[in-house]
């Protein structure tokens, strides 16, 4: 049974760029959340996909954008990288079909860096 | 919107006693309250979570107790081991896939 699992687990950006991370649902999951760690904090929810829609929002910039695949995965971008964008990015799946069953769990993470 | 706040920031104990962390809630309708370890690197991982309907739950070396009615929630770990040092967050969640919204986190360091 696969995890959570995301891609690219490191990356470097120069200060202007754009990014694209990529996750992919832990196995029989259909919801995934993305959420910012900055060091030393909790992770900050970005926004959840479920059904291929934006369901939820946090307190993110439209710089931040996403998108959900047929197939449940999912993609977060950032446009016009700022080096306060500079975090971990984690991405949790869940199951939104199952009433009151919640548990989010989460992928590795990936590294994003901000020159 | 919700707001969880989350005590102490550091802990630390000697190995075998142990260890509480307490988080605070401010959202009524929250209804689902899970604890994740983080590891230095690692994703964070559910360890217990207790939902509105349950005042305590236990796992082993681990419980999770709720007053709803202070919305306050608490973390509980006997006999700590040096491999239960880490990094415990708190968080809360409403109904459905309401996103959860974590604490800050408690840095636990258990000393053998």
């Amino acid at each position: 049974d696969a995890g959570v699992t995301q891609s690219p687990t490191h990356l470097i950006k120069t200060r202007g760029q754009q990014v694209t991370l990529r996750c992919s649902p832990k196995s029989g999951h259909d919801t995934v959340s993305w959420y910012q760690q900055a060091l030393g904090q909790g992770p900050q929810f970005i926004f959840q996909y479920y059904e291929e829609e934006e369901r939820q929002r946090g307190n993110f910039p439209d710089r931040f954008s996403g998108h959900q695949f047929p197939n449940y995965s999912s993609e977060l971008n950032v446009n016009a990288l700022l080096l306060g964008d500079s975090a971990l990015y984690l991405c949790a799946s869940s199951l939104m079909r199952v009433k009151g069953k919640t548990e989010a769990f989460f992928g590795q993470g990936t590294r994003l860096t901000v020159v | 919107g919700e707001n969880v706040e989350q005590h102490p920031s550091t802990l630390s104990v000697q190995e075998g006693d142990s260890a509480v962390i307490k988080c605070t809630y401010s959202d009524s309708a929250s209804n689902y309250f899970p604890w994740y370890k983080q590891e230095l690197g690692k994703r964070p991982q559910l360890i217990i979570d207790i939902r509105s309907n349950v005042g305590e739950k236990k796992d082993q070396r681990i419980a999770v107790t709720l007053n709803k009615t202070a919305k306050h929630f608490s973390l509980h770990i006997t006999e700590t081991q040096p491999e239960d040092s880490a990094v415990y967050f708190c968080a809360a969640g409403g109904s459905g896939n309401t996103p959860l919204v974590f604490g800050k986190g408690t840095r636990l360091s258990v000393i053998a």
